[in-house]
């Protein structure tokens, strides 16, 4: 069983709508939870954290966090055509442990 | 202000011939990561160095991986004879403990294994 679940796309979005992105995690004592954007040919680079269960807001995003259900996810409010990418979950079980990362979804924005 | 940088960039090699990656992290970033990336698919992780603490290597596939650290700094990763599914994107990020924990990634070396 993998340790960080994501659907894997694509999640096709129509520019200005809301985008919805979930992820799984396996290790219930799991303490901080990430979310990555990769572009194409690019490296990953950090959107948002989140340590605390509910939602945390940075502009147009807002990851939410049940820890009682293990499941992180990302919103992604008036979705624009940039922000068609492959967003990455991360875990991490302690401050010194490893980071582990799902295999990613890619969402397109549609015009 | 320098970012973490990795070299080479890309690598072609033959099979079967060792390869060395580096990576130098942000000055001052106490924890250092080495992951992998297969084309279309997530990351990987390979090791995780932290401070003076013995590196998680709990990732490596197999006996033909290593890597090092030294003095805290620079770090090496090293394949054995290599192997054509070892072709990939190998990536580099350091963070800091402290703070938000966040990781900046290197640009990635490419290797392709002939």
């Amino acid at each position: 069983q993998k340790e960080v679940e994501q659907n894997s796309g694509p999640l096709s979005v129509p520019e200005g709508a809301i985008a919805s992105l979930n992820c799984t995690y396996s290790d219930r004592g799991s303490q901080s939870f990430f979310w990555y954007r990769q572009y194409s040919g690019k490296s990953p680079e950090l959107i948002m954290f989140i340590y605390s269960n509910g939602d945390k807001e940075d502009g147009r995003f807002t990851a939410q966090l049940n820890k009682a259900s293990q499941y992180v996810s990302l919103l992604i409010r008036d979705s624009q055509p940039s922000d068609s990418a492959t967003y990455l979950c991360a875990v991490r079980y302690s401050s010194a442990s490893k980071i582990i990362f799902g295999s990613g979804t890619r969402l397109s924005i549609r015009p | 202000g320098a970012g973490v940088s990795q070299s080479p960039s890309n690598k072609v090699t033959e099979k079967g011939k060792d390869v060395e990656l580096r990576c130098d992290p942000i000055s001052g970033h106490t924890a250092l990561y080495w992951y992998r990336q297969s084309l279309g698919q997530g990351l990987e992780f390979l090791i995780y160095f932290q401070g003076n603490s013995a590196p998680d290597k709990s990732g490596l596939p197999s006996d033909r991986f290593s890597a090092e650290r030294t003095g805290g700094s620079v770090s090496t990763l090293t394949i054995q004879r290599t192997q054509q599914e070892d072709s990939a994107v190998y990536l580099c990020a350091s963070s800091t403990i402290t703070g938000a924990e966040t990781q900046y990634f290197g640009p990635g070396t490419r290797l392709l294994v002939l």
